[in-house]
């Protein structure tokens, strides 16, 4: 069974960072990126940006160029994401997301999501 | 790169049929056929409705049906029925290695 299982919530004051995590099961963790999407309260979803865990290969939405970073573990099959110098704005619910991609096309679209991570960010 | 654009809601009886738009430009919808379609229930991971456009994945009911025309891709919802009551997204990829999300439409069950 293919599921994405992230880390629980996150409090975390303005100026912090904050790492969340993506555990990965029933699926070849190094076939598919993986997707990082978050909503603010009353907002819609906002790509931020994605990895492909064979190559390590990241691509960052222009909005969180140096503030975000993007790694996976092989061994573990988890990504993590990391989010600096965190701001009131930066509240949300975080998603992680896989998608099929064979070095030609993307496939199938964002399958699979993990179920969220709430981060709330205050002074 | 903009946030696609979607009406802010829609609405429709039990039964019928309604569609919703979503519009972007020549460097994302209008360029490439991965076009996505989202519902999206509070408290719930969105959940895959429409890939590449106009393709279900297994599970979804053929109510849910994709199309795109020029920078314009749209979901229609047929029979529609209470619990098709959600937010629904459209997302497309942008080229350069970039996605971009619609704003999202609530869709209301009269």
């Amino acid at each position: 069974q293919v599921q994405l299982v992230q880390s629980g919530p996150e409090v975390k004051r303005t100026g912090a960072s904050v790492t969340l995590a993506c555990q990965t099961t029933g699926y070849t963790f190094t076939f598919y990126y993986i997707h990082w999407v978050r909503q603010a309260p009353g907002q819609g979803l906002e790509w931020m940006g994605m990895i492909n865990p064979s190559s390590n290969t990241r691509s960052y939405a222009q909005n969180f160029q140096g503030r975000l970073s993007l790694t996976s573990d092989t061994s573990t099959r988890t990504g993590h994401m990391e989010l600096t110098s965190l701001r009131s704005e930066d509240t949300a619910v975080y998603y992680c997301a896989r998608q099929l991609y064979d070095g030609t096309g993307w496939y199938y679209g964002m399958d699979v999501w993990g179920q969220g991570t709430t981060v709330t960010v205050s002074s | 790169q903009s946030a696609l654009t979607q009406p802010p809601s829609a609405s429709g009886s039990p039964g019928q049929s309604v569609t919703i738009s979503c519009t972007g430009t020549t460097d994302d919808v209008g360029g490439f056929d991965y076009v996505s379609w989202f519902q999206h229930h509070p408290g719930k991971p969105p959940q895959l409705l429409i890939f590449e456009v106009n393709k279900r994945p297994s599970g979804v009911p053929d109510r849910f049906s994709g199309s795109k025309s020029g920078n314009t891709a749209s979901l229609t919802v047929s029979g529609l029925r209470a619990e098709d009551e959600a937010h629904y997204f459209c997302c497309s990829f942008g080229g350069r290695s970039n996605w971009v999300f619609g704003g999202g439409t609530k869709l209301t069950v009269l």
